[in-house]
């Protein structure tokens, strides 16, 4: 079955620019969702699909993709943005949904 | 605005059954257009989709866990609910249950309840 894989860990410096990645073949026909978790508490959705910021999620969150590879990048990134993060798709051969491994993402 | 809350043993047994309810308040599972999904996440560990639920009974779920599953729905109630067969300490996870948007070109979970620990232990 189709998988989709991410990056453990990335750090930022305060105020710059991450790109966090989530890679497999089911994801050059489905967008990835995204979702920030912070320690002992539900995941939170910050990009569904193409590139649709839920109500509240601030500006600074944004989704693309490239071939295999999906992207939730954060520009000016703040320390409450320090987190896990997960992405999310359809599995292409047999209709069930995949999340990555998630990213610990680090705010320097 | 629409809430999700899971409720159930916090303790089951090896071999026994797990058992879990998710209510849905401020709002229908009846309305078109919405799966209703549960996902797991074992202590330090990543999520894990279970399977979801339509209103109308539909179902999909996990390979690697539908063998043991069974998603149902009450419609009457505003609930629906999770049975896993057979559970071992590998299924010691917290579990949450989340609302699913039928989309055509993705998946995602846009309202999740705050999640409930389950510990598979004699």
């Amino acid at each position: 079955s189709s998988e989709v894989t991410q990056d453990p860990a990335v750090s930022v410096a305060l105020g710059q620019t991450v790109r966090i990645t989530c890679q497999g073949d089911s994801l050059r026909i489905y967008y990835a969702s995204w979702y920030q978790q912070k320690p002992g508490q539900a995941p939170v959705l910050v990009i569904q699909g193409k590139n649709n910021r839920p109500s509240g999620i601030p500006e600074r969150f944004s989704g693309s993709r490239s071939g295999n590879t999906a992207s939730l990048t954060i520009t000016g990134a703040q320390a409450e943005d320090e987190a896990d993060y997960y992405c999310n798709s359809r599995d292409s051969s047999d209709n069930h949904l995949v999340f990555g491994g998630g990213t610990k993402l680090t705010v320097l | 605005q629409l809430q999700l809350q899971e409720s159930g043993p916090g303790l089951v047994k090896p071999s026994e059954t797990l058992s879990l309810t998710c209510t849905v308040s401020g709002g229908s599972i009846s309305s078109s257009g919405y799966y209703w999904g549960w996902i797991r996440q074992p202590p330090g560990k990543g999520l894990e989709w279970i399977g979801s639920i339509y209103y109308s009974g539909s179902t999909f779920y996990n390979p690697s866990l539908k063998s043991r599953v069974t998603i149902s729905v009450d419609t009457s109630k505003n609930l629906f609910s999770l049975k896993l067969s057979s559970v071992t300490a590998a299924d010691t996870a917290v579990y949450y249950c989340a609302r699913h948007p039928i989309l055509v070109d993705t998946d995602a979970f846009d309202i999740w309840g705050h999640g409930t620990m389950v510990t598979v232990s004699s």
